[in-house]
């Protein structure tokens, strides 16, 4: 079974601008989750998808950071404009529902902002 | 006050020692726990879930949940090179634990030869 699908793995960016992250879950997988990972630190939940809708994005900072999942698949992650402190792994995980299922974690999207 | 609390700094345990792991939350609310496993460069990948007070055991590990004392912790017995990791505890309102899981920040434990 393929995993949770990411790209890409690595990015270096100027602060200020923009970055788009993609992320392909599980298949059949109706959940999916962004994390921030910041060195050293544990995720942090971003937002939290149940195939289209949005169930959870009270730590989203949503003057930068969005995210859309487009026919309940793929999703995508973008920030504009980045700052400093975005650097970290971005994070995408997928379950088979919402509940009693195991969450399953990409390789994630490292970010630096320079 | 962060909602999980890992504040034990690197563990460092002789090979088939056990090694320790202590994690405290804040919600009460909190239904469902979760231990994962993170090797440096990697992403996190579930070991252990526990969902009511008492010992779950699964091999050489061993998780153990206080709700009363908002206490959850993970033994691993006869620790090896490869339980070299970050362990990440986590925590969610939810019964079944899928919805706003809160991570803790993760202890490093160091399995010497």
């Amino acid at each position: 079974e393929a995993g949770v699908a990411q790209s890409p793995r690595y990015k270096i960016i100027e602060k200020r601008q923009s970055v788009a992250f993609w992320c392909n879950p599980i298949s059949g997988h109706a959940t999916l989750y962004w994390y921030q990972q910041i060195l050293g630190q544990g995720p942090k939940l971003l937002i939290q998808f149940q195939n289209n809708g949005v169930v959870d994005d009270s730590q989203l900072p949503k003057d930068r950071f969005s995210a859309e999942r487009l026919k309940g698949v793929d999703s995508t992650l973008k920030i504009q404009p980045a700052k400093l402190e975005d650097s970290a792994v971005y994070l995408c995980a997928s379950s088979f529902r919402g509940l009693g299922n195991t969450i399953y974690f990409g390789e994630g999207s490292w970010l630096t902002v320079v | 006050q962060k909602e999980v609390e890992q504040n034990s700094g690197p563990l460092s345990v002789p090979e088939g020692a056990i090694a320790s792991l202590n994690c405290t939350y804040s919600d009460r609310g909190s239904q469902s726990f979760f231990w994962y496993r993170q090797y440096s460069g990697k992403s996190p990948e579930l070991i252990m879930s526990i969902y009511s007070n008492g010992d779950k055991e699964d091999g050489r590990f061993t998780a153990q949940l206080n709700k009363a004392s908002q206490y959850v912790s993970l033994l691993i017995r006869d620790s090896q090179p490869s339980d070299s990791a970050t362990y990440l505890c986590a925590a969610s309102p939810s019964y079944y634990g899928n919805n706003r899981l809160a991570f803790g920040k993760g202890n490093q434990v160091v399995v010497i030869p």
